[in-house]
């Protein structure tokens, strides 16, 4: 993805926790977005950080460091249906256009 | 819930066929985007359209057009389709606060 940087894999057990990282440029950026694509499937949203810090939803938090271009995706108490990949995504200028990362492809494993 | 539907789940098509691929959504969103994703590659911009008749290159717009007539409808054409223009294409609307909302994709083969 365009000036996104995020692991290409990672494998976790069930049950346990995860931890996504993702930087990306920080020129131009209003908002840090994570997108889960299951195999074959259009991406759905997760999260959106516009201010520093964690946002808690459930078993994920998303957590922004706007003066490091940083952020990380966590997933708690892992399960099976989590397998799938995530996707870093930041805003780019006008019109809500998004740039895209090439996406961290999580399984999971009993 | 915003739905946004595209025409075809899956399309095979010979290479120089013109190909169309449509989207529709249904919650009078200004902005319409059509992505591609490849392997590795993450989702690229091909076009965007921010109103009516309007439309913006994005990042690979080489060997498309597009068209957007009505609010609700943006076309994705591939005027002479070539085998590297296999690929998932996803349609993609949003409103003012950046909610993307995905079509399921048309996952297209040029043999």
């Amino acid at each position: 993805g365009q000036n996104i940087d995020q692991p290409t894999e990672m494998t976790a057990t069930e049950g346990a926790i995860v931890q996504i990282n993702c930087t990306y440029q920080t020129s131009g950026f209003n908002g840090l977005f994570w997108y889960q694509q299951h195999a074959g499937e259009a991406p759905t949203f997760l999260s959106y950080n516009v201010l520093d810090g964690l946002e808690e939803k459930g078993r994920f938090s998303s957590f922004l460091s706007r003066s490091k271009g940083y952020s990380y995706l966590l997933l708690k108490e892992l399960q099976m249906k989590d397998s799938a990949s995530y996707l870093c995504v930041r805003t780019s200028g006008g019109y809500n256009k998004l740039i895209f990362g090439a996406g961290t492809r999580l399984a999971v494993h009993p | 819930d915003v739905k946004v539907t595209q025409s075809s789940r899956y399309l095979v098509k010979r290479t120089g066929e013109k190909v169309f691929l449509e989207c529709v959504q249904d919650m009078d969103h200004e902005n319409m985007f059509w992505y591609r994703q490849d392997p590795g590659l993450g989702l690229r911009l091909i076009y965007f359209s921010y109103d009516v008749k309007m439309k913006e290159k994005g990042d690979i717009p080489e060997g498309y057009s597009v068209s957007r007539e009505k609010k609700e409808r943006f076309s994705l054409i591939l005027e002479s389709a070539s085998t590297n223009q296999t690929s998932m294409y996803l349609c993609a609307s949003t409103g003012p606060n950046y909610g993307y909302t995905f079509g399921s994709g048309t996952r297209l083969t040029v043999v």
